[in-house]
């Protein structure tokens, strides 16, 4: 079936820094990727939704300029937090549309950050 | 935009029981429905799914009903078992594969 591997799964950074988090369909091409934040014992709220080879959309209340999202190719999308801080500590999730698979949704496998 | 509200946010329930978790969803345009079960630390796992033009629909012990009218959908699992202790997430959005919105997350326990 269609996967979507999702790097790194885990993560540690300091204050101030940036971190990049990618996401590779492997057997199809993701033309649409939705990127996703959950904290702890929440819901996933959806942080914007990237379209190869054009500007990701992103949802009210989510700084662009904080959220980097890049989709330059159809099975690559990246995720930078940058200047990152204690309170963006979070699991960070990517979901491809995927017409091949029920529902036409698939998670990457998560990546927890947590920003000291 | 759509707002969907899931409830209970904790259920306990007796191995063997069943257990029903309940959504709404605001947005009439809505027409696509899907379940997702999450473990600790893992992605989600779409476990079911129903499409607005269809009121209920059955895999094995689980169940999804519809009421469009209502704009009210419900997840029912029969005959529980320890291994579906998990987060069980609703959703809503238009067709498969668009943008969905998720419930807030119901915490399932069923007790040896």
């Amino acid at each position: 079936g269609a996967v979507v591997s999702q790097h790194p799964s885990r993560v540690i950074c300091k204050s101030g820094t940036s971190v990049k988090i990618e996401c590779r369909s492997l057997d199809f091409q993701a033309t649409t990727m939705f990127w996703y934040r959950q904290f702890p014992k929440q819901s996933l709220m959806l942080m914007a939704t990237s379209n190869e080879g054009s500007k990701a959309t992103y949802e009210q209340g989510v700084e662009k300029d904080k959220f980097l999202i890049n989709h330059a190719s159809l099975t690559l999308s990246t995720l930078t937090v940058t200047s990152a801080h204690p309170e963006d500590s979070s699991f960070y999730i990517c979901s491809a549309r995927d017409s091949g698979v029920q529902g036409g949704y698939t998670f990457g496998s998560g990546t927890r950050l947590t920003v000291v | 935009g759509e707002n969907v509200e899931q409830h209970p946010s904790t259920l306990s329930v007796q191995e063997g029981d069943s257990a029903v978790i309940k959504c709404t969803y605001s947005d009439s345009a809505s027409n696509y429905f899907p379940w997702y079960k999450q473990e600790l630390g893992k992605r989600p796992q779409l476990i079911i799914d129903i499409r607005s033009n269809v009121g209920e629909k059955k895999d094995q012990r689980i169940a999804v009903t519809l009421n469009k009218t209502a704009k009210h959908f419900s997840l029912h699992i029969t005959e529980t078992q320890p291994e579906d202790s998990a987060v069980y997430f609703c959703a809503a959005g238009y067709n498969a594969g668009n943008m969905l919105t998720f419930g807030g997350g119901t915490r399932l326990m069923v007790k040896p």
